[in-house]
């Protein structure tokens, strides 16, 4: 089994400040996904990580696997970046849709 | 182009009764994937499915719980004799097929909330 660990569960942040979310998981995996929730509920896919680092706009998305651990930074942050932020996990071998998420960061921007 | 269309968003039920929750996938997508995010917990995966199969209901509950998608409509997932625990929201996510979750082009609704009282 594994668990995905996220951190901060909370994070208030002001507006243009870096921010940096946290993901930890226990075993080996064949994909990482970093997920947007929006108040209201939508859920949006950001990126999905098997090396490396990518880039769209703002948002960064690095993972390291020898240590387990990837981190979502948002550069230039604005209130309109306000959601839980979700981190994700596939299994080697296993389904692509079956993914073990963690419980989410809530991030508040304010202006 | 609408996205993946959920409804109700919101649904209370009294214990006992039956909940019928509705996903219309993306237009061009045929695969359909039930998650349920319970309080303070992760989302979790349901069931699998395709137009008129159940792919993968590993996740399903073994009582109460059903789901289909059916030629025309939306798929439904249903619960029966609802219980407080089952207050929940549950998503659904729809692709052109399982590689999408790869390249992010699995898109969510957004979500059915569902109380119990």
């Amino acid at each position: 089994k594994n668990e995905v660990e996220q951190s901060p569960q909370n994070l208030t942040a002001q507006e243009g400040e870096f921010i940096t979310i946290n993901c930890s998981y226990s075993v080996g995996i064949s994909a990482l996904h970093w997920l947007q929730q929006h108040p209201g509920g939508g859920i949006v896919s950001l990126f999905m990580l098997s090396s490396g680092k990518k880039k769209h706009g703002r948002l960064i998305a690095t993972i390291n696997i020898q240590e387990k651990h990837s981190s979502l930074h948002i550069t230039a942050s604005h209130p309109r970046d306000s959601a839980v932020y979700i981190c994700a996990v596939g299994l080697p071998g296993g389904s692509n849709y079956k993914l073990t998420f963690g419980k989410g960061t809530l991030l508040t921007v304010n202006p | 182009n609408a996205g993946v269309m959920q409804n109700p968003r919101h649904l209370v039920r009294r214990r006992g009764q039956e909940a019928r929750l509705r996903c219309s996938p993306m237009k061009g997508h045929s695969h359909v994937y039930w998650y349920r995010q319970l309080p303070e917990e992760g989302l979790k995966f349901m069931v699998y499915l395709q137009k008129e199969n159940i792919i993968d209901e590993s996740g399903m509950p073994k009582e109460r719980f059903s789901a289909e998608f059916p030629k025309e409509g939306p798929s439904i997932l249903r619960i029966q004799q609802v219980v407080r625990g089952d207050s929940a929201a549950y998503f659904c996510a729809s692709s052109s097929g399982t590689g999408s979750w790869m390249n992010t082009e699995a898109f969510f609704g957004q979500g059915t909330r569902l109380t119990v009282v």
